[in-house]
């Protein structure tokens, strides 16, 4: 089946501990993004890469990173800086550059600090 | 800057009724218009894209207009189901922006049976 996997589905974080969530697109495209959705806030935008080896910083970078050395892949850490961290995350693909073209959603990360 | 509405933020509604949900955004300068489900702690699944030289898009028993001069699009489901349950967002994509889409804040819906 062609989708986007995100893993994993849940995942607990200690105070100070960088985690990554994964992002896995078999669709072949080109632009991926982050989004973090917190609960009356809707989604917002963490990074988003247009083509492999590229990326951008979204509305609320500060505390994450990414990498996009695979076009099928793109990671998000979440490092010690992101002072709240719970939160649902999640990844999406669209085809070409990314403006006109359909988007499509892999089934989230929970994250949750402990 | 662009801002997408979404009114009213919950809709309760009986089993067979139809319904509208609206979407409205502020600056027209759009590539497309997109309307997404969600279910409760599950992903986002996508409805029907509209691009911005389109008026609406059907898919079943939903039907999505598109005014981009006024900044509105509107969702139509007709003869709600229970099934229908879920929370409704609409997205756009703004010119200049790098693809990403700016979200509305959702409209949950609750179809009673």
């Amino acid at each position: 089946d062609g989708g986007i996997t995100q893993s994993p589905k849940y995942l607990f974080r200690k105070e100070g501990q960088n985690v990554t969530l994964s992002c896995e697109q078999n669709l072949n495209h080109d632009a991926m993004y982050w989004y973090r959705q917190d609960p009356g806030q809707g989604l917002r935008l963490i990074y988003y890469s247009q083509i492999v080896n590229d990326f951008q910083k979204g509305d609320i970078a500060e505390g994450y990173s990414v990498s996009r050395e695979k076009k099928e892949s793109f990671p998000l850490t979440v490092t010690s800086a992101q002072k709240n961290p719970t939160a649902f995350y999640l990844c999406a693909s669209r085809r070409g550059g990314g403006a006109n073209t359909e988007a499509f959603f892999g089934q989230g990360t929970r994250l949750t600090v402990v | 800057k662009q801002e997408v509405t979404q009114i009213p933020a919950a809709l309760s509604v009986p089993e067979g009724e139809n319904l509208v949900l609206n979407c409205s955004f502020t600056d027209s300068a759009i590539y497309n218009l997109q309307w997404f489900r969600q279910d409760p702690g599950k992903g986002l699944t996508s409805l029907l894209l509209i691009q911005s030289s389109q008026r609406e898009q059907t898919s079943g028993r939903l039907n999505a207009s598109l005014d981009k001069s006024s900044g509105r699009s509107t969702l139509y489901i007709a003869a709600s189901q229970p099934g229908d349950s879920a929370t409704y967002l609409c997205a756009v994509t703004s010119y200049n922006q790098g693809g990403k889409l700016i979200f509305g804040q959702g409209t949950e819906l609750s179809v009673k049976p």
